[in-house]
């Protein structure tokens, strides 16, 4: 297993931009047999997966409808690390973020950061 | 906004089987994505339990199952003990919403 450790504010104002990043220890952003995904949870919409970003010969980003104009998940080889960034937030937004390693091979994700509650409030 | 649908709780004796259900449709188990389930303790990361189905990660114990069939999927736990209390979730892939699913979560109660 990999272990991937959060960090971020926990407090953003609406219509301001959420920013998290996770470091990754045990495997490489780079790594062909994994993606590398922010997922939130919330008691109104439960587990949502937000998007992923990965390395096959070149880097790819895949989002979810839901989010996808105001979403940017970014890979930085540099420091082993991939950060979130969500824009234009409202209270709906207010959630434990959480960022985790999808094994390709298990078609799972089987590493979890600590994850970070964000509230949106001003 | 799930896509997955669970029963909000089950419970059981110690030592008695918990069986949850995950309904989903064509367009996510139906079509043939695998299903996995994760274990969540309140306050921490869920953890994974059963992947491809029915597969077990080394250290999960073998009182976890997992199966599928059409459109759904399901999660016995045999020998309840205390420390299965917990929020159990399916998972899958949607090929309408282009990304993963989660279910609504279950909530296992040991009498």
């Amino acid at each position: 297993q990999a272990q991937l450790q959060q960090s971020g504010p926990g407090l953003v104002q609406p219509s301001q931009t959420l920013s998290l990043t996770c470091a990754i220890s045990g495997d490489s952003v780079s790594s062909n047999g994994a993606t590398w995904n922010w997922i939130r949870q919330s008691p109104s919409r439960g587990l949502e997966w937000l998007g992923r970003t990965y390395y096959k010969s070149n880097w790819y980003n895949d989002y979810a409808i839901s989010v996808k104009s105001r979403i940017t998940i970014n890979p930085d080889p540099s420091k082993n690390q991939f950060s979130l960034q969500l824009n234009s937030v409202t209270p709906e937004d207010t959630a434990v973020y959480y960022c985790a390693r999808l094994h390709i091979a298990m078609a799972s994700f089987d590493s979890w950061g600590q994850g970070t509650l964000v509230t949106v409030s001003s | 906004q799930s896509v997955l649908t669970q029963p909000p709780s089950v419970s059981g004796a110690p030592g008695q089987r918990a069986t949850i259900s995950c309904t989903g449709s064509s367009s996510n188990i139906g079509a043939g994505y695998d299903v996995v389930w994760y274990q969540q303790i309140p306050g921490t990361a869920p953890k994974l339990l059963i992947y491809h189905n029915d597969n077990r990660p080394s250290g999960v114990p073998d009182r976890f199952s997992g199966s599928k069939s059409g459109t759904s999927a399901s999660l016995a736990i045999t020998g309840l003990q205390a420390e299965d209390e917990a929020d159990y979730y399916c998972q899958s892939y949607d090929s309408s919403l282009s990304g993963y699913v989660f279910g609504t979560g279950t909530k296992v109660t040991v009498l």
